[in-house]
């Protein structure tokens, strides 16, 4: 079965600074998406990016980006000059079989 | 074009009783899942619906069904509802089959069962 580990509970760092929040993942299959969803106080789900795995190119959606590592199963993001809105719960999920299978999440404080 | 609707948005029921749930997709989507939030589980995938078809099942009892409508809108049921129910429960619609087209997520409704 496939599953997805996020190993930070909880970040926090200053305004205008770069974080990087980890995810691993596990599946026998050879081809799948991946995305980060970000989720705010208002608990509305906002999908952040998404990157496709038979495309080696990592995806880029303005300051956020991910480092895919195939073969190492890992799906990290990048968030460069971090802004106070930011702040929210990060998950990383896995797509299979019409479903999303989820991380436990990443609790991101940006701090002015 | 409006987001994906879900009401009510709050809920408060006793053991015991049943709830329905509803969620609109945003107009032309025609895929709509269910997913269950908990502090203790995070984020479980209840069903898939597809063309008013399920097509995929989570791992809950058989307290919990949904169905689709012919204009995609979509309703989950629990019935004898359980403490262990309260949670958040998020609907999200697509364009066509499957996730790899970009879901959009309502706001969820927050049922709490006491």
């Amino acid at each position: 079965a496939q599953t997805v580990t996020q190993s930070q509970p909880e970040m926090s760092v200053q305004e205008a600074e770069t974080v990087t929040l980890s995810c691993t993942y596990d599946t026998s299959e050879s081809n799948y998406y991946l995305f980060w969803y970000k989720q705010p106080p208002s608990r509305q789900m906002i999908l952040v990016i998404r990157q496709e795995a038979y495309k080696q190119q990592n995806a880029t959606e303005n300051r956020f980006s991910v480092n895919f590592q195939k073969a190492a199963k890992s799906f990290s993001l990048k968030i460069s000059d971090s802004q106070l809105g930011d702040t929210a719960m990060y998950f990383c999920a896995y797509d299979s079989n019409y479903q999303l299978i989820w991380g436990a999440g990443t609790k991101l404080i940006i701090k002015p | 074009k409006a987001g994906v609707t879900q009401t009510p948005r709050y809920l408060i029921k006793t053991r015991g009783q049943q709830v329905t749930l509803s969620c609109s997709p945003i107009s032309g989507h025609r895929s709509v899942s269910w997913y269950q939030q908990t502090p203790g589980q995070g984020l479980q995938f209840l069903f898939e619906y597809f063309s008013e078809t399920q097509r995929n099942k989570g791992n809950f009892p058989g307290r919990f069904s949904g169905r689709q409508f012919s204009n995609s809108r979509s309703e989950m049921n629990v019935s004898t509802l359980e403490l262990g129910d309260s949670a958040l429960y998020l609907c999200a619609s697509s364009l066509e089959a499957g996730v790899n087209t970009e879901a959009f997520f309502g706001q969820g409704t927050r049922l709490t069962v006491v």
